[in-house]
């Protein structure tokens, strides 16, 4: 069935160092890859996405990649700051599905 | 801008108690998504609805059912509230003409069930 896996779960940086979160998904058919940061307290909005017509995206700090043969997206956040320190959620569509799966998350904590 | 909004951000109700988790978008959004999350799952699913009145089923129905009486409005009911049931619960909306692009979505409402 459909699915969407992300790793890791918890991932703790230094102020300056990069960070990488990985996506797997199921459907080859995919073709609509949201990132979505989630702070306290706050509901979860889109910081990048990607569609499956390019391999890479990029947005001052954050860029995503996407390997449609191996069926993966990762997000990549560069010279992290503490503001980075949130929950990111991956998404991706499915053929025939009316919404869009989310991984699991993976909470970022940047130690200053 | 989108702006979705959830009538409370925390609530705290009794088992067996009715639930009502209100939604609200002023973008004339056709679709409205209703969500669940919980740690280590991730967001899951519950229903959606892509016109007034119309509802689909999602990935956990059971517990809940939902209400769309006005476009901009989509309410999530717990008929019975249970303990399994506390959670964060997120409303969301996409853009016009698609279910499965960007969602936009509310602040959350935090419920515990006791």
């Amino acid at each position: 069935g459909e699915n969407v896996e992300q790793h890791p779960s918890t991932l703790s940086v230094q102020e300056g160092d990069s960070a990488v979160i990985k996506c797997t998904y199921s459907d080859s058919a995919s073709n609509y890859f949201p990132w979505y940061k989630q702070e306290l307290g706050k509901g979860p909005q889109l910081i990048i996405d990607i569609r499956s017509n390019v391999g890479e995206k990029k947005d001052q700090r954050i860029a995503v990649t996407l390997n449609k043969t191996a069926k993966h997206f990762s997000l990549h956040i560069t010279e992290t700051q503490p503001e980075d320190s949130a929950v990111y959620f991956c998404a991706a569509t499915f053929t025939g599905a009316n919404n869009l799966f989310f991984g699991t998350g993976t909470r970022l904590t940047v130690i200053p | 801008d989108v702006k979705v909004t959830q009538s409370s951000r925390y609530l705290v109700k009794r088992t067996g108690e009715k639930v009502f988790l209100e939604c609200v978008q002023d973008m004339d959004h056709e679709n409205m998504f209703w969500y669940r999350q919980d740690p280590g799952l991730g967001l899951r699913l519950i229903y959606f609805s892509y016109d007034v009145k119309m509802k689909e089923k999602g990935d956990i129905p059971e517990g809940y059912s939902v209400s769309r009486e006005k476009k901009e409005r989509f309410s999530l009911i717990l008929e019975s509230a249970s303990t399994n049931q506390t959670s964060m619960y997120l409303c969301a909306s996409p853009p016009p003409g698609t279910r499965t692009d960007t969602q936009y979505f509310g602040p959350g409402t935090r419920l515990t069930v006791l």
